[in-house]
């Protein structure tokens, strides 16, 4: 049990669709990243917030957009859904202090998205 | 730019063999080194991480993997597997800041006959 829970869990969206993906941290965790994992792939890195402000971006288009919430929650959306977006969306989550390293990181379980 | 080698897509053992799952990195710093496992259609679980220190480092359900700078490589390895071992593996490098932007490989599917 990692303490981060993601909705939907699976969906289906057609090609051009919009597509909202949900994540709830733990208490106190100000850090979220979300991965693309493709079938037979490991997680590609999409991008990350710390305290409520985008802090890196992987190499994703700008249809990939997301936001992170006061109550350690966050979101990723996915505008004009592609046939190649369909994949498991990760998110990881933990509480960065400055200064400090090492932090452990914590993954749901994801969320199946199949564009068709 | 950082990145993760796996070389070995699928590796079968009998129950009660010993495991040895190769990883090797290319970054420019110190890196923070991860092996998580993922079971079928599950999120990852975290067995281990290297950040400093001890350069062999033990993790959950009786796995280690050993940091090794010269070679860069972080092998895992485990001394007897059980069949609740069977899943895909992935060894990921990051930033030794501790953040997530981790770059992971592409797995190794392990499989374990009786």
């Amino acid at each position: 049990e990692t303490g981060v829970t993601q909705s939907p869990t699976h969906l289906i969206k057609t090609r051009g669709q919009q597509v909202t993906l949900r994540c709830s941290s733990q208490s106190g965790h100000n850090t979220v990243s979300w991965y693309q994992q493709a079938l037979g792939q490991g997680p590609q890195f999409i991008f990350q917030y710390y305290r409520e402000e985008e802090n890196g971006r992987g190499n994703f288009p700008p249809r990939f957009s997301g936001l992170q919430f006061p109550n350690y929650s966050s979101e990723l959306n996915v505008n004009a859904l592609e046939l190649d977006d369909s994949a498991l969306y990760l998110c990881a989550s933990s509480s960065q202090k400055r200064g400090s390293s090492g932090n452990t990181i914590y993954f749901g379980e994801g969320s199946w998205l199949t564009v068709v | 730019a950082q990145s993760v080698t796996q070389p070995d897509i699928h590796i079968t053992v009998s129950e009660g063999a010993s495991l040895e799952l190769r990883c090797n990195y290319s970054y420019g710093a110190t890196p923070y080194l991860f092996w998580y496992v993922q079971s079928p259609g599950q999120g990852l679980q975290l067995l281990l991480k290297y950040f400093s220190g001890d350069t062999l480092v033990q993790g959950i359900k009786g796995f280690e993997a050993e940091f090794k700078r010269s070679q860069s490589s972080f092998n895992l390895r485990k001394p007897s597997v059980h069949w609740s071992d069977a899943a895909e593996y992935f060894c990921a490098v990051g930033p030794n800041f501790g953040n997530e932007k981790l770059t992971f490989g592409t797995g190794t599917r392990l499989t374990i006959i009786p």
